[in-house]
């Protein structure tokens, strides 16, 4: 899997939006961007995937810049469920590979 | 829920033995991933199965194995248990094209005591 960069960790207001970014300058064109996240004592849960356009679901969107090289996570109303870890992980649309899991955001959730 | 399904949840055991650890994928995935989580640390990739033959391999003990069934059900073996294998133990699965999302099962928590 081609290389995602994030933070190692964020915080924000319960009810407020969050943005959780990555950078993935080495992106390729078959590359689809996922996102999962892992609550405490889960397994990681699949949040949203897409490949060039904005996508949105019932968990969240995802915002992709046009040159593709990075993307946004947005959770528009954070809970408290909402405090995980995030991992940004590109999947080629060909090759079913293994998935190296990065460090990912840990997101703090504040009442 | 997941589709993947794994059994059992939770296993407690004493050093030098062995458990097998089952999973079965959602239906029509081919590909069986198997992670070991130790406490507050990452998830590390094990060992990776495709329609029963072994597709990549991780960082996987010798004293560990694993298979994929004809079913499409995996089995990891951990064998000669050490305290250090105490760890969440995940299993995930995936269809091949469609972004190839993967999804977890809930874990298989192993204690070794």
């Amino acid at each position: 899997d081609a290389k995602t960069t994030q933070p190692n960790s964020m915080e924000s207001n319960e009810e407020e939006p969050v943005h959780l970014p990555c950078n993935h300058s080495t992106i390729s064109g078959t590359d689809y961007i996922h996102w999962y996240r892992q609550l405490p004592s889960q397994g990681p849960e699949y949040v949203i995937h897409g490949l060039t356009s904005n996508v949105n679901n019932r968990m969240a969107s995802l915002a992709i810049a046009e040159d593709r090289k990075s993307s946004t996570l947005i959770l528009h109303r954070a809970t408290l469920r909402d405090a995980a870890v995030y991992y940004c992980i590109l999947r080629d649309l060909y090759r079913d590979d293994k998935i190296i899991f990065g460090k990912g955001t840990r997101l703090h959730i504040l009442p | 829920d997941s589709g993947v399904t794994q059994t059992p949840k939770h296993l407690i055991t004493a050093t030098g033995q062995r458990v097998t650890l089952r999973c079965s994928p959602r239906s029509g995935d081919l590909s069986v991933y198997w992670y070991q989580q130790s406490l507050d640390q990452g998830l590390q990739f094990l060992i990776q199965y495709y329609n029963g033959e072994e597709r990549a391999k991780g960082n996987i003990l010798e004293r560990f194995s694993a298979q994929q069934f004809p079913d499409l059900h995996s089995e990891l073996n951990l064998s000669s248990l050490e305290l250090g294998d105490s760890a969440l133990y995940f299993c995930a699965s995936s269809l091949q094209g469609s972004g190839n999302t993967i999804y977890f099962g809930e874990g298989s928590w192993l204690t070794v005591v």
